[in-house]
């Protein structure tokens, strides 16, 4: 089992520019999370998608949006790309919602030039 | 609002050494706790999940304390060894919420 792969490894943009981290789990889990990862500041949730066809905010979604494509699959966009949108972004998944293990993918680190 | 403390930020030791780890947080209604592992330049792995029901969970050389009311748990890690060394996060979700609040980690390096 692959768990829960995330593309691209690493991104570079320039301010104002478009982009989606896309996600994908395999092992027919219900819940999916999209964190962003800053020195200092820990993991903070941007998104949940407690099912496939719902989500809900975060901690710290302005400047994204999410699509739960399919129960495999939850995309992460970033619309106009900002310099503070520089990060390490994690997407994770879980059977069911904050009562199981999270399974983290291995992450996007993205800079915003 | 739930705040998530790890201290210290960082910690080196010799390998063989009993080591706690050290998490707190402000808000007791808690639903679970967990404790991750992260190395340098990779994802997170979950290492224990305690539940607010029990007090401890165990795996292998791990051990993990839940005190709701103090609002603390510790990491236990017997006999550290160089591959132990990464940064420890504990996570928490509060009761009636589906946010895991996450400390910032306890950089662990172990010396051989």
């Amino acid at each position: 089992n692959a768990g829960v792969t995330q593309t691209p490894k690493f991104q570079v943009l320039k301010t104002g520019q478009s982009m989606t981290l896309q996600c994908a789990q395999d092992m027919n889990h219900n819940s999916m999370y999209w964190y962003r990862q800053d020195p200092g500041m820990g993991l903070r949730l941007i998104y949940y998608s407690a099912s496939e066809g719902t989500t809900d905010k975060g901690e710290v979604p302005n400047g994204y949006n999410v699509s739960r494509l399919n129960k495999r699959e939850f995309s992460l966009r970033l619309e106009s790309a900002a310099p503070s949108q520089t990060s390490v972004y994690f997407c994770a998944s879980s059977e069911r919602g904050g009562e199981n293990i999270q399974y983290f993918g291995a992450g996007t680190r993205l800079s915003v030039l | 609002k739930q705040e998530v403390t790890q201290i210290p930020a960082a910690l080196s030791v010799p390998e063989g050494e009993n080591l706690v780890l050290n998490c707190s947080f402000t808000d007791s209604a808690i639903y679970n706790l967990q404790w991750f592992r992260q190395d340098p330049g990779k994802g997170l792995t979950s290492l224990l999940l305690i539940q607010s029901s029990q007090r401890e969970q165990t795996s292998g050389r791990l051990n993990a304390s839940l005190d709701k009311s103090s609002g603390r748990s510790t990491l236990y890690i017997a006999a550290s060894q160089p591959g132990d060394s990464a940064t420890y996060l504990c996570a928490v979700l509060t009761s009636g919420t589906y946010k895991y609040i996450f400390g910032t980690g306890t950089r662990l390096k172990v010396l051989a």
